[in-house]
């Protein structure tokens, strides 16, 4: 069965202290892989979207990276400012019956502590 | 306009009412999702709009009925919930290639949803 994996579950950090965020997918035939942020109450801020194996997009202390099994979000730096909750998700492929399928992961909720 | 509009943002209703959640898009985008958010957990899909038409309905209640009036709207309505309805309702939308295929350049655009709690 298709699955998606991110750990750890809660990560907090000092301010300034690097870290990584782990997806880990089962889906067959990736489409690709997505990264969004979320705030508490609030809808889901799309981040990167990741295709094949060895692509990595950064965006200000972000860095998502993409392996054959699994993604890194590398923060580095961190500020209190980033702390939400990071979700992935993979896109399966399209067939009949699973048209524009998402996978999401249950994310990692990172707390930057000043 | 790069956004998806939700409204309303809250919605307190009995198990009896009937309600409609809302959803707007002015980016041209040709696909349009219902997603429920329980706490802690991530988004589930609900529906998914293709130009329109009704693409995906993934074993929802009939309590939950979708609309797509035209290509910027999306709608939900609401009736004879249950407690355990309640939840965060997301929308979000997408570009979609020809045949069908959602665009995978930027992913979904999500609104900031509605909090729905049921009593």
């Amino acid at each position: 069965e298709d699955q998606v994996t991110q750990s750890p579950e809660a990560l907090r950090l000092q301010e300034g202290e690097s870290s990584s965020l782990n997806c880990s997918y089962t889906v067959s035939g990736l489409r690709g892989l997505f990264w969004y942020r979320q705030d508490p109450g609030k809808g889901p801020e799309f981040l990167f979207t990741l295709y094949s194996a060895g692509e990595e997009k950064e965006k200000e202390r972000l860095k998502a990276t993409l392996t054959k099994k699994e993604s890194f979000l590398h923060i580095t730096a961190p500020k209190p400012e980033d702390s939400a909750t990071y979700l992935c998700a993979v896109q399966a492929p399209i067939y009949e019956g699973n048209f524009n399928k998402f996978y999401f992961g249950s994310g990692t909720k990172l707390n930057v502590k000043p | 306009d790069t956004e998806v509009t939700q409204t309303p943002k809250h919605l307190v209703m009995g198990m009896t009412n009937k309600k409609s959640l809302k959803c707007e898009q002015h980016m041209g985008h040709r696909a349009m999702y219902w997603y429920k958010q329980k706490a802690k957990k991530p988004p589930e899909l609900m529906f998914v709009y293709s130009y329109e038409k009704l693409s995906i309905n993934e074993s929802v209640p009939s309590r939950f009925s979708p609309e797509c009036p035209n290509s910027s709207l999306l709608n939900l309505h609401l009736h004879a919930l249950q407690p355990e309805d309640s939840a965060l309702y997301l929308c979000a939308s997408s570009q979609v290639k020809s045949g069908g295929q959602a665009s995978l350049n930027y992913g979904y655009t999500f609104g900031s949803g509605t909090r729905l709690t049921v009593v």
